[in-house]
């Protein structure tokens, strides 16, 4: 595709339940990232892919977190038993080259309310 | 502890004006510095600063890394109502895979 797909654009959820949120990168790129953004917040990093490993999950907040990538391509954020703290922007980011050596291209995110 | 430190946090000016936008940071071994302009949703990327004191433009805007002084500079000259949008800075250090961004600074151009 042109640009990296996320979806759903929102999502809101109640307390306790699981969400599953989707990326889909740029064609090519074996580098991607997940990061959350909270209001008036930077970015948090959340978890690293370097084709379909994942050499940095230091960002993952709990255990309730978990990614995987499959195919060198989509990649899926779960979160269970969703806290009200959760709640953020979920953004995910592709690159040609790993490690940061070229420029990250960003989705425009998935908005996630926990109720 | 933050590894990036932008300033101002926020900053309004009248079109036409100049501005310069800080980052600061702590690391002295780095693979790269980055800036990121985020409008609404998507991060959009800006430049990527690799060698001390080598200026990079595209248009009205421009960027400087010092890695003596450990900071660098996004300037925008002849501000635009366009330009109105929160600027990032990004450290990709040698430690870990993570890209540490930021707080922001949130420019406000007026007509």
């Amino acid at each position: 595709g042109a640009g990296v797909s996320q979806s759903p654009s929102n999502k809101v959820t109640e307390k306790g339940k699981d969400v599953e949120l989707r990326c889909d990168p740029i064609s090519g790129h074996t580098a991607l990232y997940w990061y959350r953004q909270s209001l008036g917040q930077g970015l948090e990093f959340l978890i690293y892919f370097q084709g379909n490993s994942a050499p940095d999950k230091s960002g993952l907040p709990s255990d309730r977190f978990s990614a995987e990538r499959t195919g060198g391509s989509v990649s899926t954020l779960t979160i269970q038993r969703t806290q009200q703290e959760d709640s953020a922007v979920y953004l995910c980011a592709s690159s040609f080259l790993g490690r940061g050596d070229s420029p990250l291209h960003f989705g425009n995110g998935t908005r996630l309310t926990v109720t | 502890e933050d590894k990036v430190v932008q300033s101002p946090l926020s900053l309004v000016v009248h079109e036409g004006d100049t501005v310069t936008l800080n980052c600061s940071y702590e690391v002295t071994n780095f693979r790269s510095l980055l800036w990121y302009k985020q409008e609404k949703k998507a991060p959009t990327f800006l430049f990527m600063l690799t060698s001390s004191g080598i200026e990079k433009k595209s248009g009205r805007l421009s960027s400087i890394l010092d890695k003596k002084e450990l900071f660098s500079i996004l300037n925008i000259t002849a501000t635009q109502t366009g330009d109105s949008a929160v600027y990032l800075c990004v450290l990709n250090s040698n430690s870990g895979y993570a890209l540490n961004f930021g707080k922001g600074t949130s420019l406000l151009v007026t007509p």
